[in-house]
């Protein structure tokens, strides 16, 4: 069973970057597509993109100009780098993990709250 | 972009009615690609039903999906107290992935 577990600031103040870490255990990071997706207090949610083990990526057209999503195989470790944050970037940010590109997401992270306030 | 719509909004129901939870996609849903998430307060969505009609692995038999092309439906048969939540639905068949709105099942 394959665990996640976000990591990183709760507070960031506008016009910088929101950086958060996923640390997956319980399963080979080789072996799934890496995913970030967030939800607004009270909203729905929205799939920001995801990352192969071998780094090829995918973003929603809607942030790929202020994100970046990385991952790091020596730590079973992705991470989310989102740029020139506003206070429609406060959320909870969820790492999740599916089977294929194209698929459902099977493991979701407990999400961490990140508020852009200055 | 596929843009889902969930209906209908709020849906108040009693434990041991049926429910059921409409999604309707502004285009075809590539083979059917189509999720169901239950989202309960300060908790992660979980996985219900992907590919419009396959329950996940631990999800009861209570819930039950169907449809294809534009129109999926998410069919609870007896609600049990547990299941008074939010649900989802996601289309993976074509990026960028997307959610419906959400619709609220309480009592």
């Amino acid at each position: 069973q394959v665990q996640l577990q976000e990591s990183g600031p709760g507070l960031v103040k506008p016009s910088e970057t929101l950086s958060l870490t996923c640390t997956v255990s319980g399963g080979s990071i080789s072996s799934y597509y890496w995913s970030w997706i967030r939800q607004p207090p009270g909203k729905g949610l929205e799939w920001i993109g995801y990352i192969y083990y071998s780094g090829s990526t995918n973003y929603n057209p809607s942030l790929k100009s202020r994100v970046t999503i990385s991952v790091d195989t020596s730590k079973n470790q992705f991470s989310l780098k989102l740029y020139s944050v506003t206070a429609a970037d406060t959320a909870v940010y969820y790492c999740a993990s599916s089977v294929a590109a194209y698929s459902y997401v099977v493991y979701w992270g407990q999400g961490t709250l990140v508020t852009v306030f200055s | 972009e596929v843009v889902l719509t969930q209906s209908p909004g709020t849906l108040s129901l009693s434990p041991g009615e049926r429910a059921t939870l409409s999604c309707r996609a502004s285009q075809s849903v590539s083979s059917s690609y189509l999720a169901w998430y239950q989202q309960k307060p300060g908790q992660a969505p979980r996985l219900l039903i992907y590919g419009a009609s396959s329950r996940a692995t631990g999800i009861p038999d209570r819930f039950s999906g169907s449809g294809s092309g534009t129109d999926f439906t998410l069919t609870i048969s007896r609600l049990e107290p547990e299941d008074f939540a939010v649900y989802y639905c996601q289309q993976y068949g074509s990026s960028p992935f997307t959610f419906g709105p959400g619709t609220k099942v309480d009592i």
